[in-house]
């Protein structure tokens, strides 16, 4: 069963960039994944779609500081001009069929 | 406009069944291979795929869990429902239904519901 793991936790300073990362696990590394955003207190929203060639496509509002690529088995998301607004969980995830699967999520902290 | 809403009790006590409702727009629950996935979220820890429902009739559920769940769905009302029973503390938890996909023009995930928080206690 393919697995998803993210780095607890990540910071930036403000109008920085930061990168995300998100592993599949061994022998998944076709896989597309989808990332989604959590700010505090609120659900989740969807951020985008990234395949394993590195195209993605982000969700309606999105803006285009929100960036994806691919190396092998790793999924990045890239947030560039860091917005305090930006900070909260951000959560990966996988699909086939019969199952849907997160990461464990990273927080990141806007300084 | 897509948009899910989550309805249901705000708390359970151990050993009841727990039943979810998921009110959807924008999509049909009928037709365009399109679903609703459960996902539930305990306080402070990360998000939990529960189980999904695509208009065919297929579902699906997490293997930890599936013995206590239960998906269907109600085109005509636009609803899905989630069944969990003999709830225990542990299941005390933010419940989430979101649009799945299995089209070419939409995306798992893509729409959410707000959520619903429900505490398990006596």
């Amino acid at each position: 069963q393919v697995v998803l793991t993210q780095s607890p936790s990540a910071s930036a300073s403000l109008g920085a960039s930061v990168k995300l990362t998100c592993t599949l696990s061994s022998g998944h590394n076709t896989y597309a994944i989808t990332w989604h955003q959590q700010q505090p207190e609120r659900g989740p929203r969807y951020l985008m779609q990234l395949n394993s060639d590195g195209s993605h496509v982000r969700g309606n509002g999105i803006p285009d500081r929100f960036s994806g690529s691919s190396s092998g088995a790793e999924r990045y998301l890239t947030i560039s001009s860091l917005q305090s607004e930006d900070e909260g969980d951000y959560y990966c995830q996988t699909w086939g069929t019969g199952i849907r699967v997160f990461g464990g999520g990273t927080k990141l902290t806007v300084l | 406009q897509v948009t899910l809403k989550e309805s249901g009790p705000v708390l359970v006590k151990p050993t009841e069944t727990l039943t979810l409702t998921c009110t959807v727009s924008g999509f049909s629950l009928s037709s365009g291979r399109l679903g609703v996935s459960w996902i539930r979220q305990p306080p402070g820890k990360a998000l939990e795929w529960l189980a999904y429902i695509y208009s065919n009739g297929e579902k699906a559920y997490n293997k930890s869990l599936q013995n206590r769940l239960t998906i269907f769905k109600d085109s005509s009302k636009s609803q899905v429902v989630l069944t969990l029973t003999n709830v225990d503390p542990v299941d005390t938890a933010t419940y989430y239904c979101a649009r799945d996909c299995g089209a070419t023009n939409c995306y798992v995930f893509d729409y959410w519901g707000q959520g619903t928080l429900v505490t398990v206690s006596s």
